[in-house]
């Protein structure tokens, strides 16, 4: 596609509910990002996918988050048995180079978890 | 580890001014990049402007430039001729040479003041 996108863009869950995030990045980015954005504070980093490598997950918070991709394309974050504090923005990002090339974000998911 | 620090977290500018964003950075590295993201009421993060720290020369791209002070660690980005769409959260970005993460500052809310 022409961009980044994310569904759904907006998501109320109740707490203890698991939820699934998703992000379609741009056609042959083989990179895909995805970051968190809490309220009045900066991107933090959560996972890294590029190509078939096993992704980087250092950046996830606990055992509750998880993300896949299937087929190098589409990509899904998970967060199961929601807390509050997990609520924010949740970004996704792609891109076709390695080394110091900026991103392309998508929109974001704003979860909210009552 | 890096970090990344936007020491103001509001500024304002009259229409067809001049306005400069801090920013400041701890490394221990020698090869990075720097990077200055725009983010409107949309969320989607908008890459302003990217800036390699081997080279000396500040990159510009239109009415934004930037002053790169290596030793300093210091990255801030100045914004000419400020329009009513510069209005923006505006983050400032780090990122090693062969890493694939970012590090954010928690950003500088900016307003243009008509």
């Amino acid at each position: 596609g022409a961009g980044v996108s994310q569904s759904p863009s907006n998501k109320v869950t109740e707490k203890g509910k698991d939820v699934e995030l998703r992000c379609d990045p741009i056609s042959g980015h083989t990179a895909l990002y995805w970051y968190r954005q809490s309220l009045g504070q900066g991107l933090e980093f959560l996972i890294y996918f590029q190509g078939n490598s096993a992704p980087d997950k250092s950046g996830l918070p606990s055992d509750r988050f998880s993300a896949e991709r299937t087929g190098g394309s589409v990509s899904t974050l998970t967060i199961q048995r929601t807390q509050q504090e997990d609520s924010a923005v949740y970004l996704c990002a792609s891109s076709a180079y390695t080394g110091g090339y900026g991103y392309t974000f998508g929109s974001g998911t704003r979860l909210t978890v009552v | 580890a890096q970090t990344v620090t936007q020491s103001q977290p509001e500024m304002s500018v009259q229409e067809a001014e001049t306005v400069t964003l801090s920013c400041t950075y701890d490394t221990s590295e020698s090869d990075y990049y720097l990077f200055w993201y725009k983010q409107p009421p949309s969320r989607q993060m908008i890459l302003v402007i990217r800036q390699e720290a081997y080279k000396q020369q500040n990159a510009t791209e239109n009415r934004f430039s930037v002053n790169f002070q290596k030793a300093a660690k210091s990255f801030s980005l100045k914004i000419s001729d400020s329009q009513l769409g510069d209005a923006a959260m505006y983050f400032c970005a780090y990122r090693n040479f062969g890493n694939e993460k970012l590090t954010f500052g928690t950003g500088t809310r900016l307003t243009i003041i008509p």
